[in-house]
């Protein structure tokens, strides 16, 4: 089975202070993601990676930056966190499926639990 | 960016059918077109993915009309479990063309 682990499922910080979130992939995934997730709003894309040290910007990277130094290893990096990036953050991986025939390759992204992050 | 529209929620019985459409009216030739479900506390977890056609598997089937501009999610004899928020995901594999949206709220009745 797929695994994603999250290094928190809860944390607590306060404004101003650096976090890092990590998360661990152990399928060898080429694709991994970052996303919030905020009660009416959805999913949001964050980052978003491809490769070690590649990486693409999502819908709201403001405020965030990443880091991609190993395969399975991708973090999200408040450089100084603020009380509206309070949030559910989950991160995926998926493999690059080739394009689809008549019946598709799968391309799922599989979910880490998330990390509740509270910013005081 | 192809972007989705669902309904915000529904409700349906136990033991009925349930039919969840999603609109993508500018969905790309090589997106796939991804349904999820997500129980709170937990991450999103893939129920099913199609092109064209129809699809279908253990828990669901997805129908896509020959336009790709909808998608209709089909869930059959839903119990009580299956109360949760279910996603449609439209986007290609590679890039950062993803766009899961607000989701339907699925609550099923006894």
């Amino acid at each position: 089975d797929v695994k994603v682990t999250q290094s928190s499922r809860y944390l607590v910080k306060r404004t101003g202070e650096k976090v890092f979130l990590e998360c661990v992939q152990d399928m060898d995934h080429e694709n991994m993601f970052w996303y919030r997730q905020d009660p009416g709003l959805g999913l949001r894309l964050i980052y978003f990676s491809y490769d070690v040290k590649m990486k693409e910007k999502g819908d709201i990277p403001e405020g965030y930056s990443v880091s991609r130094e190993k395969k399975e290893r991708f973090s999200l990096i408040l450089e100084s966190a603020s009380t509206n990036q309070t949030s559910m953050y989950l991160c995926a991986s998926s493999f690059v499926a080739d394009f689809p025939s008549s019946t598709s390759d799968s391309s799922e992204q599989y979910f880490g639990p998330g990390t509740r992050l509270t910013v005081t | 960016l192809a972007k989705t529209t669902q309904p915000i929620s529904m409700d349906s019985y136990e033991g009925q059918e349930v039919n969840i459409t999603c609109s993508h009216n500018n969905i790309a030739t090589n997106d796939y077109i991804t349904w999820y479900q997500q129980f709170p506390s937990q991450g999103p977890r893939f129920i099913i993915q199609g092109y064209k056609t129809k699809v279908t598997n253990e828990v669901a089937s997805l129908f896509i009309p020959a336009d790709r501009k909808s998608s209709t999610l089909s869930l059959p004899r839903v119990s009580l479990s299956d109360t949760a928020v279910y996603y449609c995901l439209v986007g290609a594999n590679t890039g950062n063309q993803f766009y899961f949206g607000t989701g339907t709220s699925l609550t099923v009745i006894p």
